[in-house]
């Protein structure tokens, strides 16, 4: 089965970091592009970053730019989003989905509060 | 960046009656390449989004046929012949043609009347 989890949600004080993580399974990961997309509370999507299958390109929502880092490691199977100097309007739920625009397959997500 | 626009944003069905969600892009979505990748997302309450077309009007496994997908260039369209109670969710369309970014609409509430 073709699955993806996210995990590292946190309440977090503005300024502050946070990784995420997701981990893939039932598919060749290596194969595919990987995206973080987030979601605030009622709002709708929004893509934050995605990442090229050898890890080679990077692309990220200008709101993110100079604070969020993708990142993957093929060999755990792993995608992971370093977010530093997290503001109040990052506050969401964030999904880890496969496919640089395909995004056919979505994890359950994982909650990151900024507040303090 | 490439705005996407939904009407409406909230519609109210009946039941077994038809529905329809339209969603236009700022500019093309036609790709150089001659593909037009324009998705469409269901979330329904409490649930992560899952992907129902891709590229206009592919549809992805388990979606059920009551569900199509349609339109061109800068004009897209969502229906769903007859709804059913599990229909109820929010959708949204996205473009993949122009990134980055990615750019998803607003969404369109579907609940019953």
């Amino acid at each position: 089965e073709v699955q993806l989890v996210e995990s590292g949600g946190d309440l977090v004080q503005p300024g502050g970091s946070l990784r995420l993580s997701c981990a893939a399974s039932g598919f060749t990961f290596s194969s595919l592009w990987m995206s973080w997309v987030r979601q605030a509370p009622g709002k709708g999507l929004e893509w934050v970053a995605n990442i090229k299958q050898d890890g080679s390109d990077k692309y990220y929502v200008d709101s993110v730019k100079g604070r969020f880092t993708i990142s993957r490691d093929n060999a755990k199977n792993s995608l992971y989003l370093q977010m530093n100097s997290l503001r109040a309007e990052d506050t969401a739920v964030y999904y880890c989905t496969r496919g640089r625009w395909g995004m056919d397959v979505w994890g359950q997500g994982t909650t990151v509060t900024v507040s303090s | 960046d490439v705005v996407m626009t939904q009407s409406p944003l909230s519609l109210p069905v009946t039941l077994g009656q038809p529905a329809s969600i339209s969603c236009r892009s700022s500019q093309s979505l036609v790709h150089s390449d001659g593909n037009t990748y324009l998705n469409w997302f269901q979330q329904r309450p409490g649930q992560s989004p899952r992907r129902l077309f891709y590229k206009v009007s592919n549809r992805d496994s388990g979606v059920p046929d009551r569900f199509s997908g349609s339109g061109s260039g800068t004009d897209f369209t969502l229906k769903i012949s007859r709804v059913e109670a599990e229909d109820v969710g929010v959708y949204y369309c996205m473009q993949g043609t122009h990134w980055p970014p990615f750019t998803f609409g607003p969404g369109t509430k579907v609940d019953i009347k």
